[in-house]
């Protein structure tokens, strides 16, 4: 298993465009999480599933945020209407139950 | 709510010597998980070290430990024989319950040669 991956690695866009992020876990974890990290900050908490379920959604996963992983694969991310405050790095993860999660590369995004 | 705390934002040390990272978390909880994570420039996150709340001997991990204080609330990382390597931003991080990671500011640090 060569890890998570996630795709694309960078994307710019102009602002009022939609824009969806993939996130291929490794394979056998059930669980999985999006965190978003702005410059010089921590990652922040998005949402996370468990298998195809969406379990909990951060206040920060305003509505024009959605995710959906089918059939408790790869998981996407789009974020509708982009705004200059949505550039950042968008860091998926994934986890067999409660244990340590494995992170991905990131998606940089840059919304000009 | 539970928050973590990095009060270094920025840290240096010789190659060769040794380091230590300090965290501090709040929570109520009694049963939570405590990792340091590191990220070096333009490369993922990649764990470090983790300790279960529930034991009370300290982590260890080669030439990464930790000190955790769970009264304190503490959870600091000491890296020994620091390498280039170890150039990275170290992020501290708390997870309990549905174990999502709360994650502090971070601290980079600089393996000087």
């Amino acid at each position: 298993d060569t890890g998570v991956s996630q795709n694309p690695r960078h994307k710019i866009t102009k602002r009022g465009q939609n824009v969806t992020f993939r996130c291929d876990p490794i394979s056998e974890h059930n669980r999985l999480y999006w965190y978003r990290q702005t410059l010089g900050q921590g990652p922040e908490f998005l949402t996370y599933f468990q298998n195809e379920a969406q379990l909990e959604k951060s206040r920060l996963l305003s509505d024009r945020f959605s995710a959906e992983r089918p059939k408790g694969s790869f998981s996407t991310l789009e974020i509708q209407r982009t705004e200059q405050g949505d550039s950042a790095m968008y860091l998926c993860a994934s986890s067999w139950e409660y244990y340590e999660q494995y992170f991905g590369p990131g998606t940089r995004l840059t919304v000009t | 709510a539970q928050t973590v705390t990095q009060s270094q934002p920025e840290m240096s040390v010789q190659e060769a010597e040794t380091v230590t990272l300090s965290c501090t978390y709040d929570t109520s909880e009694n049963n939570y998980y405590l990792f340091w994570y590191k990220q070096p420039p333009s490369r993922q996150m990649i764990l470090v070290i983790r300790q279960e709340a529930y034991k009370q001997q300290n982590a260890t991990e080669n030439r990464f430990s930790v000190n955790f204080q769970k009264a304190a609330k503490s959870f600091s990382l000491k890296i020994s024989d620091s390498q280039l390597g170890d150039t990275a931003m170290y992020f501290c991080a708390f997870s309990a319950g549905t174990y999502k990671y709360i994650f502090g500011t971070g601290t980079r640090l600089k393996v000087l040669a």
